[in-house]
């Protein structure tokens, strides 16, 4: 079984400031790891995964993540955030040898990028 | 593709109704997911189905609940009677089985928004 861990549930930032997600996870098995962004109303939107190789992964919108495998965490950062970021965010795990992407999400970080 | 498409985007409904959310995942894609996204509980997955057959289902929450997959591109998520903590987000997601790592994505309807008054 795996779990996931959002430490914040909401971060307000100003725009242009830089921002930082933390997410941690559990896992008796190896995982692969998402982040998803979900705007209000919609669907939720893959910005980026980890699947294996470098631990600094590059997503959409000039967000990125790091795996830390040695801390089980997978933290999610921009430098500089737009308006258009305002949105949740979710930390999400999958258990690398089952098929299907089955997905184990965190409770979410609510940002708001004020101006 | 269009993605993932669900239906209806927002109902509304009486207490003790039935209701039907429906889904159609996107083509080529051998697995479907619902999940149920509240303020208390965040996303939470129902069911899955591998090849239009049920996987498992033991996030279904009472036997209120029931999903089908008839065929490869059309799912069921049904609530009778419906009650007013069912009101919540139900999404559908579908994804490939496939192990091949560029496959690992799953992909997100709309979601239904539900409220059971």
């Amino acid at each position: 079984a795996q779990s996931v861990t959002q430490l914040d549930s909401q971060v307000p930032v100003f725009e242009e400031a830089p921002v930082e997600l933390r997410c941690n996870y559990s896992s008796s098995v190896s995982v692969y790891l998402f982040w998803y962004v979900q705007y209000p109303n919609q669907g939720l939107q893959l910005l980026l995964k980890y699947l294996s190789g470098s631990t600094l992964v590059k997503g959409i919108n000039g967000f990125e993540a790091e795996f830390n495998k040695s801390q089980t965490s997978f933290h999610l950062r921009k430098p500089s955030v737009h308006i258009s970021d305002t949105a949740e965010y979710f930390c999400a795990v999958s258990d690398q040898a089952a098929a299907g992407n089955k997905l184990t999400f965190g409770g979410g970080t609510r940002v708001l990028v004020k101006p | 593709d269009a993605g993932v498409i669900q239906s209806p985007r927002h109902e509304v409904t009486e207490m003790g109704q039935e209701v039907t959310l429906r889904c159609k995942p996107i083509s080529g894609h051998d697995y479907l997911f619902w999940y149920r996204q509240t303020m208390m509980r965040g996303l939470e997955l129902l069911i899955y189905f591998n090849n239009n057959v049920p996987i498992d289902d033991s996030g279904m929450p009472e036997d209120r609940f029931s999903a089908k997959m008839p065929n490869a591109s059309f799912s069921t998520l049904k609530i009778q009677p419906s009650e007013p903590r069912d009101s919540a987000v139900y999404f559908c997601a579908s994804s490939f089985g496939s192990k091949v790592r560029r496959n690992t994505e799953a992909f997100f309807g709309q979601g239904t928004r539900l409220t059971v008054v």
